[in-house]
């Protein structure tokens, strides 16, 4: 089975960097995926990655080490609109599963 | 609008009563699939269709659970005989599924059911 764990909470100041941390174990790993959720709306896609590195994308990057089971996403230039919650989801060999969510709150 | 799309998008029902939600996918994606979401809780995975097979579906998926994918394209998923504990979102996701990287997987999702049970 799956097993993904990431904080609950995190607040970040608008203008600044924050780091979200996702670990996993897994029985198999076919990838992993990080989503951004407004409250009330459905999950957006925001990166993968399925070897180890970095992948930069705009404002967001996001990091993987397999041989840690460790993963973070990386948010540069906060903004209010930032707030909302960070999904860590590992892909076994069939399925996606989803970690419970950071909750990032950006304060001015 | 080509994404995923989901009807209802709420639906309020009684104890006992059925309920059945609908999702067309983007069209020329293969996979389809369906989560319920909780309140500060991820989406739980419940089952998911290769075209018209479903594939796999959740060991915490009850016998009142059960969705279809008939011509590949759209599924509905029905509750029967709810529970208040049935109250939640309920997601509609859709993916490529064929290629030979995963990002050809990424599953994209519709804006969601919510369903309350009084």
């Amino acid at each position: 089975g799956q097993n993904i764990d990431q904080p609950t909470e995190m607040t970040a100041t608008e203008g600044a960097i924050v780091q979200i941390n996702c670990t996993y174990q897994t029985s198999g790993f076919n990838g992993l995926f990080w989503y951004q959720q407004h409250a009330g709306e459905a999950p957006t896609f925001l990166s993968y990655n399925v070897l180890d590195g970095l992948e930069e994308k705009g404002r967001f990057s996001s990091f993987l080490s397999r041989s840690k089971g460790y993963s973070y996403l990386l948010l540069k230039e906060l903004q209010m609109k930032d707030s909302a919650s960070y999904l860590c989801a590992v892909k076994g060999y069939q399925k996606v599963t989803f970690g419970t969510g950071t909750k990032l709150q950006v304060i001015p | 609008d080509t994404g995923v799309s989901q009807n209802p998008r709420h639906k309020i029902t009684k104890r006992g009563q059925n309920v059945t939600f609908r999702c067309d996918p983007i069209s020329e994606h293969n996979r389809l699939y369906w989560y319920r979401q909780t309140l500060g809780q991820g989406p739980e995975f419940l089952t998911y269709f290769q075209n018209e097979a479903q594939l796999e579906k959740s060991r915490l998926l009850s016998d009142r659970f059960s969705a279809e994918r008939p011509k590949g394209s759209f599924s509905t998923l029905e509750i029967q005989r709810t529970e208040q504990g049935d109250s939640a979102m309920y997601l509609c996701a859709s993916s490529l599924g064929y290629g030979g990287t995963g990002a050809t997987d990424t599953q994209y999702f519709g804006p969601g059911t919510r369903l309350t049970v009084l």
